[in-house]
């Protein structure tokens, strides 16, 4: 089994609707879960920063973690053509350990 | 300020050169970091600097060799490499590893990559 396990999509989805995108994880020691957005040829951009579970918004994203079933989440209200990237979750525990990455969702918003 | 630069934005070179890539932050970031990314893979983690300090050194052919000069500037130098070195090289900054300082965010900040193409 891999450390964080991500569905790679690609998701497709009309204008508009609600995105809902997962990892699910096996070690139990991550602590930190974040989510990046990457467009095609560039940087991955951080989208959201949570530490241990509970849910955080911002804006149009809200980020859940539930630590018990080794699951985050990542919602995308209002889809917009613009939002259409790869979603790669990532993870880490306390000390140096490195971040650890889903392989990413692909989602593409139809106009 | 959340700005990790890097440069060049492209890169091809030969199997015989010698390049570098930079990296810069001006967040007053203590841990830099090296990544490798495939195309549709996620990001591969390569080096970690930490207070211009190697921390973490990814099992990484000699032929890639890190430098960290100052707080705010971190090299990568190239040479011998292979075709299959080809990808996006991500640099990125956080304010220090967990543990490093007290109270500091190990929220990782991604520059925009340089296209590396090994002919």
């Amino acid at each position: 089994q891999k450390e964080v396990e991500q569905d790679p999509g690609p998701l497709s989805v009309p204008e508009g609707a609600i995105v809902s995108l997962n990892c699910t994880y096996s070690n139990s020691a991550f602590q930190y879960f974040m989510w990046y957005r990457q467009y095609s040829r560039k940087g991955p951009e951080l989208l959201m920063y949570t530490y241990s579970s509970g849910n955080k918004e911002d804006g149009r994203f809200t980020a859940q973690v539930d630590k018990s079933s080794k699951y985050i989440s990542l919602f995308i209200r209002d889809s917009q053509p613009s939002d259409s990237a790869t979603y790669l979750c990532a993870m880490s525990g306390s000390g140096n350990t490195p971040l650890v990455f889903g392989k990413g969702t692909r989602l593409s918003v139809i106009a | 300020d959340t700005e990790v630069t890097q440069t060049p934005k492209h890169l091809v070179m030969g199997m015989t050169n010698k390049k570098s890539l930079k990296c810069e932050q001006h967040m007053g970031h203590r841990a830099m970091y090296w990544y490798k990314q495939k195309a549709k893979k996620p990001p591969e983690l390569m080096f970690v600097y930490s207070y211009e300090k190697l921390s973490i050194n990814e099992s990484v052919p000699s032929r890639f060799s890190p430098e960290c000069p100052n707080s705010s500037l971190l090299n990568l130098h190239l040479h011998a490499l292979q075709p299959e070195d080809s990808a996006l090289y991500l640099c990125a900054s956080s304010q220090a590893l967990l543990g490093a300082q007290a109270g500091a965010s190990n929220e990782q900040f991604f520059g925009p990559g340089t296209r590396l193409t090994v002919l």
